[in-house]
């Protein structure tokens, strides 16, 4: 089938827009994940949902990130007035319930502020 | 200090060299542990998991953990050109619905 989808790939910004990601995840996972991979970076966790439920965003690194998922699906992740250093991958990933913790990533958006 | 060491290199083989990639981590609660290989401009793809200690092995690939040492690695027999990517250890201290702490990452060439 699928696997997770990401749109756009590449978004470019003027620093103090605000900006839109999109995920698909692959069909009935009900876990979701966004990462934050800065350049020579590994990814760094950001938001954690299970179905419509966002369970964990302590990795949001301000108020101007915000995720939802509001019907248990896709995804969407806005950064609000955004600054240059919010310049990174944005990677989306999603998981089976009945998996271990192996979780299937999208190919990213990456992000460029200018 | 992070909580998951990796050294970036690059490291370039030969083609058919045998290569070691390792990390090292803090957090002695972390008990599930990954091996992701990431190609240039795509995300990251599962290669190795295991849990707690000991030794799992894939085709060419060998993953090991020592949690005594809070040390993983993974070892890539008769490497190929089309291993050269990006390799990256991840770790979580539960199975499910917890993120993923992952290090920097190695990038590796094999040349043939």
């Amino acid at each position: 089938g699928a696997g997770v989808s990401q749109s756009p790939r590449y978004k470019v910004a003027k620093r103090g827009q605000d900006v839109a990601l999109r995920c698909d995840p692959i069909s009935g996972h009900v876990s979701l994940f966004w990462y934050q991979q800065a350049l020579g970076q590994g990814p760094e966790f950001l938001t954690y949902f299970q179905n419509e439920a966002q369970l964990d965003k302590s990795g949001l690194p301000s108020d101007r990130f915000f995720a939802e998922r509001p019907e248990g699906s896709v995804s969407t992740l806005k950064i609000q007035r955004t600054q240059q250093e919010d310049s990174a991958v944005y990677l989306c990933a999603s998981r089976d319930k009945s998996s271990y913790n192996e979780q299937f990533f999208g190919p990213g958006t990456r992000l460029t502020v200018l | 200090q992070k909580e998951v060491e990796q050294d970036p290199g690059p490291l370039s083989v030969p083609e058919g060299a045998i290569v070691s990639l390792n990390c090292t981590y803090s957090n002695s609660a972390f008990q599930y542990f990954m091996w992701y290989r990431q190609y240039s401009r795509k995300g990251p793809e599962l290669l190795m998991y295991t849990y707690s200690s000991g030794n799992k092995e894939d085709g060419r690939f060998t993953a090991q953990v020592d949690k005594s040492s809070k040390y993983i690695s993974l070892f890539i027999r008769d490497s190929q050109p089309s291993d050269s990517a990006t390799y990256l250890c991840a770790m979580s201290a539960h199975q499910a619905g917890t993120a993923l702490i992952f290090g920097k990452g190695t990038t590796l060439s094999v040349s043939s």
